[in-house]
């Protein structure tokens, strides 16, 4: 089973607006983190949030965490058409645990 | 981009053969994995290298043998292809396990075995 399921599955926004989609995982954790996929290609690092931190920003990006409800959320603001990807989070020290994935499509 | 090299990038087979695919970095890092990734299941971890000659399995281990006999290579191999191992596979790197590094991505390598 996945440690972390995202939700939703799909999100289609248009240009300018805000996407957030959330992560939820099973067991204790010392880092978050959030991984964009484009499509083709392999993952890229987004941000990483370690279990004693709340809430974390990079650019655009501001990922939450509650470590009481496991679960954690990524806000990308002021969305653009090349943020068109999917989201992946992924929890772990040394055997990653990835999720299934929040596909997003900003519309021009 | 970190020096992540996956071959062959694409690849067709037949089921009953052996199929090993190829993971090379430039960057020195300790830490490679095997993922597969599928509709549906997201990555997967297949087996993962903590230094030369040193791998352990991850989830989903039957079926799939690794070496590491040099820093800059991860060698995956299927003794056997079957249809249901037809996947992207996607080879990483760490620069250490435990202390928060992100993970490094190759672009993939699509296997169809027919």
């Amino acid at each position: 089973s996945q440690q972390g399921e995202e939700d939703p599955q799909a999100l289609s926004i248009q240009e300018g607006e805000n996407a957030t989609m959330n992560c939820s995982y099973k067991t204790s954790i010392n880092n978050l983190q959030w991984y964009r996929q484009n499509s083709g290609r392999g993952l890229v690092h987004l941000i990483l949030i370690r279990s004693n931190e709340r809430e974390k920003h990079s650019g655009r990006l501001r990922v939450t965490l509650d470590t009481s409800k496991k679960s954690s959320s990524l806000l990308i603001t002021a969305s653009r058409a090349a943020d068109t990807a999917s989201y992946f989070c992924a929890t772990g020290t040394y055997k990653y645990i990835f999720g299934t994935g929040t596909r997003l499509k900003v519309l021009a | 981009d970190a020096g992540i090299t996956q071959s062959p990038r694409h690849k067709v087979t037949e089921t009953g053969t052996p199929v090993t695919l190829r993971c090379h970095q430039t960057e020195n890092h300790r830490y490679m994995y095997w993922y597969r990734q599928d509709p549906g299941h997201g990555l997967r971890l297949i087996h993962y290298s903590y230094g030369v000659k040193d791998t352990d399995k991850g989830e989903v281990s039957d079926g799939y043998s690794v070496s590491r006999s040099k820093t800059e290579d991860f060698l995956l191999t299927l003794e056997s292809a079957t249809s249901s191992q037809t996947s992207v596979y996607f080879c990483a790197i760490s620069d250490a396990q435990g202390s928060n590094q992100p993970q490094h991505f190759g672009d993939g390598t699509r296997l169809s075995i027919l």
